[in-house]
């Protein structure tokens, strides 16, 4: 059983381009967390989602932050017009219930953006 | 101060010796969870304690929670190498949304 992927692993960006962060999570799984740490820092929440729904987004930025989690197909974060406090570790977790359940983390995408 | 703060913030120790490492948090929890990052790498979790709990072991692991002082501690005894890492606590208030509040960490260094 393949745990929560992530891809890509590192991501580079010019300052204006988009920022796409995928992340599969394990089988059985349909619940889907979206973290941001900055360096020497804990995670940050960003958003919540089951299959097509988002559940959570209190901690999304309120512009050119997005999170899908469709029927079919991989989570996705997306970023556009990325700026340089935008770079950070990305990481997913999945689980398999909501509420108390365990969240297995991918192994995160780190962004730089340049 | 935020949600799951970790005391110390930096801790050495020789290898075969116990590593002691400290959170607190403000708000009600539901459950509260250990977790290991290596450097550059994800997290591996280690170890979850429900708030109706007050100790629990998982290996070299000896996790204590009190609820009534919002603190946890986390124990590695005879500590390897291999241990050195950050390690973080995260706090859940249950419910529906269950996201995870993390402290800033305490990042590890065993020396041989």
């Amino acid at each position: 059983n393949a745990g929560v992927m992530q891809n890509p692993r590192h991501l580079v960006r010019r300052r204006g381009q988009e920022a796409r962060l995928r992340c599969s999570p394990m089988k059985g799984h349909s619940h889907v967390y979206w973290y941001r740490q900055l360096p020497e820092e804990g995670l940050k929440f960003m958003v919540y989602l089951q299959k097509e729904n988002i559940i959570d987004e209190s901690g999304m930025p309120k512009e050119r932050f997005s999170a899908e989690f469709p029927k079919e197909g991989p989570s996705i974060l997306r970023i556009q017009q990325v700026v340089r406090g935008d770079s950070a570790a990305y990481f997913c977790a999945s689980s398999r219930n909501g509420g108390a359940s365990e969240q297995f983390f991918g192994p995160g995408t780190r962004l730089t953006v340049l | 101060s935020q949600q799951g703060e970790e005391d110390p913030q930096a801790l050495s120790i020789q290898e075969g010796e116990n590593a002691t490492m400290n959170c607190s948090y403000k708000t009600s929890i539901n459950n509260l969870q250990w977790y290991r990052q290596n450097s550059g790498r994800g997290l591996v979790h280690l170890i979850l304690i429900r708030s109706n709990e007050r100790e629990k072991h998982s290996g070299r692991l000896r996790v204590t929670l009190d609820t009534s002082k919002k603190s946890s501690s986390l124990l590695i005894t005879a500590s390897r190498a291999a241990d050195t890492a950050s390690y973080f606590c995260a706090t859940d208030s249950g419910g529906t949304a269950s996201k995870l509040t993390f402290g800033t960490g305490t990042r590890l260094q065993v020396t041989l």
